[in-house]
């Protein structure tokens, strides 16, 4: 069992207010991390996957880093808008299997 | 096709019932998954199938069976399931272990 940890639980934000979260997990062994969007009655949606130390990915006003030797992925929005309301999920890759965050549940207020 | 289809999407049995979830894909991944999700708990996997042969099973109880009848099909089957295992079950693929791709879920109530 890999211990991934994400902060905040949960995150209210104003629409247009930009926000950030952050995963944390062993850095031993790492292999790649995995970032996704769940919103309820839907699939996971890959947002983005990150295997080099200092790699840094952008899909619009969503964009991620992520620092292998200390062990911790930061996700930010920009300018966040009401239908970024989700489930934010990190999921180290390790011995062939994603082991998930608890997640952080962002709800944006118009 | 670029998804990931599961089947029931909600499911009601009781403890002395046999059901079967199934999923489906059609995009040539080898690996196959299931997980299973309670509210507010991260998913946790409870099966791996790479190349229809099961790799890993994570000390699920055997009241739960998977099955892997090709690579496109993956099916999970419930007998005597408990009250504590009502949950979303999530099933997933990749192409040996990258790039996931998640069906929507089943939502399995037991009563």
């Amino acid at each position: 069992i890999l211990n991934v940890e994400q902060s905040p639980q949960s995150l209210h934000v104003q629409e247009g207010d930009s926000t950030n979260f952050t995963c944390s997990f062993p850095s031993s062994n790492f292999y790649a991390l995995h970032w996704y969007r769940w919103e309820t009655a839907k699939s996971p949606e890959a947002l983005f996957v990150m295997t080099l130390n200092g790699d840094e990915k952008k899909k619009g006003r969503i964009s991620a880093t992520l620092n292998t030797k200390e062990g911790y992925s930061y996700l930010y929005i920009k300018g966040s808008q009401p239908e970024d309301s989700a489930t934010y999920l990190c999921a180290p890759h390790w011995a062939n299997n994603l082991f998930f965050g608890t997640g952080t549940r962002l709800t944006v207020i118009p | 096709d670029t998804e990931v289809t599961q089947t029931p999407k909600h499911l009601v049995m009781g403890m002395t019932n046999k059901k079967s979830l199934k999923c489906e894909q059609h995009m040539g991944h080898r690996a196959m998954y299931w997980y299973k999700q309670k509210a507010k708990k991260p998913p946790e996997l409870m099966f791996v199938y790479s190349y229809e042969k099961l790799s890993i099973n994570e000390s699920v109880p055997s009241r739960f069976s998977p099955e892997c009848p090709n690579s496109s099909l993956l099916n999970l089957h419930l007998h005597a399931l408990q009250p504590e295992d009502s949950a979303l079950y999530l099933c997933a693929s990749s192409q040996l272990g990258y790039g996931y791709t998640f069906g929507s879920g089943t939502r399995l109530t037991v009563v």
